[in-house]
């Protein structure tokens, strides 16, 4: 089955610990997107990355890192320097960055305790 | 400023019955629009897209319509199921690599 996939599913965190949220595709898509989607807000982007190696912030990136090793796979981490990181975390690929339509991974859902 | 709206926020309708959801943007230059649908706790999926030249498309019981003139897309579900419960987004992709708008969406319930 090709696909996106996250995890974990639910992610709970104590206040100054930082986490780390899995993003995989194996559909063979050069861009990956790392979404904030917050209750009454629409998808807010955080990083994305058009090709292997790189990546770029955006319109929420502090309190954020992201990596991109491999073309599969494009983990983001949460960092304590967050300061409101309960949320619902989407991932999303593209065939490459002009590409119109967005794959969406199923969500982690992060909540600070 | 580029801002995409969308209205109602919430939505109730009884099983059988039409509904449509409103999409309003005001960005510019304007390249396409696409409809998303998301279930409870899970990501969005693409339902549809319109581009500048189109007026109306369907996917089955789905009918986007799109006015580039008033800046205004419509989202037409006929004959409603349970199974359209959901979080309907509007998104609007700006010419340029990673300019995409997303409304902040209109919750749907279905009720039987």
């Amino acid at each position: 089955d090709g696909g996106i996939t996250q995890s974990p599913k639910y992610l709970f965190r104590k206040e100054g610990q930082n986490v780390t949220l899995s993003c995989e595709q194996n559909l063979n898509h050069d861009a990956m997107y790392w979404y904030r989607q917050d209750p009454g807000q629409g998808l807010r982007l955080i990083y994305y990355s058009q090709i292997v190696n790189d990546f770029q912030k955006g319109d929420i990136a502090e309190g954020y890192s992201v990596s991109r090793e491999k073309k599969e796979s494009f983990p983001l981490t949460v960092t304590s320097a967050q300061k409101n990181p309960t949320a619902f975390y989407l991932c999303a690929s593209t065939r490459h960055i002009n590409y119109n339509e967005q794959f969406f991974g199923p969500g982690t859902r992060l909540t600070v305790l | 400023k580029n801002q995409v709206e969308q209205s109602p926020q919430s939505l109730i309708i009884l099983e059988g019955k039409n509904c449509t959801l409103q999409c309003n943007y005001t960005v510019s230059p304007f390249s396409n629009l696409r409809w998303y649908k998301q279930d409870t706790g899970r990501g969005p999926v693409s339902l549809t897209i319109m581009t500048f030249s189109e007026n109306t498309k369907s996917n089955g019981r789905y009918t986007a319509t799109l006015d580039a003139d008033t800046k205004q897309s419509s989202l037409h579900i006929t004959a409603s199921q349970l199974s359209d419960s959901a979080s309907y987004i509007c998104v609007v992709r700006v010419g340029g690599a990673n300019n995409l708008f997303f409304g902040t969406g209109t919750r749907l319930t279905v009720i039987p």
